[in-house]
């Protein structure tokens, strides 16, 4: 399976505090994508990561791509009650024409 | 900011009959797509949709689904005689380019009884 997968599977935190969730694929990729979702909701992109990219930061998220070790991770700063959601990544495989392949995701629950 | 929309957001329907589900993607996207997710798993791929025609499916796209652009703006994904496993949630979603940022609906709950 090209399945990308997260772990921690569920992470609970206080307000305020930092969440990491990471990921973990298996062969060469374009790009790789983080994204989130609400109970019930469709998913909502937050950032994407291309492969030649190391590091990247948008507002309170920090997304970095190791291709040697083929993983990833997601830094939420300062979590806030209103990031309790799911998060999923999804990779983007260099090979043919695989569609964005999504992991099983992160149950994250901040708690206020 | 332009969204995807998906109708109608619940559809409950009875073993064996055809369902549409319905999507209006953003309208310069190119690339379009069926995700569905069983609840509380994975979100698994079924289709994309490309130049007006489809472009991947996956194993579970089978002789069952089918996905059609009728008039250039809604997006439709079909399933012609539902099983009780079809029941999940299906996610339309767009991208301009091949697996760049995409664009998700709020998705239609399927319930097959």
């Amino acid at each position: 399976s090209q399945q990308g997968e997260e772990d921690p599977q569920a992470l609970s935190i206080q307000e305020g505090e930092n969440a990491t969730m990471n990921c973990s694929y298996k062969t060469s990729i374009n790009n790789l994508q983080w994204y989130r979702q609400n109970s019930g909701r469709g998913l909502v992109h937050l950032i994407l990561i291309r492969s030649n990219e190391r590091e990247k930061h948008s507002g309170r998220l920090r997304v970095t791509l190791d291709t040697s070790k083929k993983s990833s991770s997601l830094l939420i700063t300062a979590s806030r009650a209103a990031d309790t959601a799911s998060y999923f990544c999804a990779t983007a495989y260099a090979s043919g024409n695989t569609p964005l392949v999504f992991g099983k995701g992160t149950r994250l629950s901040v708690i206020a | 900011e332009p969204e995807v929309t998906q109708t109608p957001s619940h559809q409950v329907t009875q073993m064996g009959q055809e369902v549409i589900l319905r999507c209006v993607p953003i309208s310069n996207h190119l690339y379009f797509y069926w995700y569905r997710q069983i609840l509380g798993q994975k979100v698994e791929f079924l289709v994309s949709f490309y130049n007006n025609e489809i472009s991947e499916k996956s194993e579970i796209f089978d002789d069952q689904f089918s996905v059609e652009r009728p008039d250039g703006s809604n997006f439709t994904l079909k399933i012609r005689s539902t099983k009780l496993e079809d029941s999940a949630m299906y996610f339309c979603a767009s991208s301009d380019y091949w697996n760049t940022e995409a664009f998700f609906g709020q998705g239609t709950r399927l319930t097959v009884v």
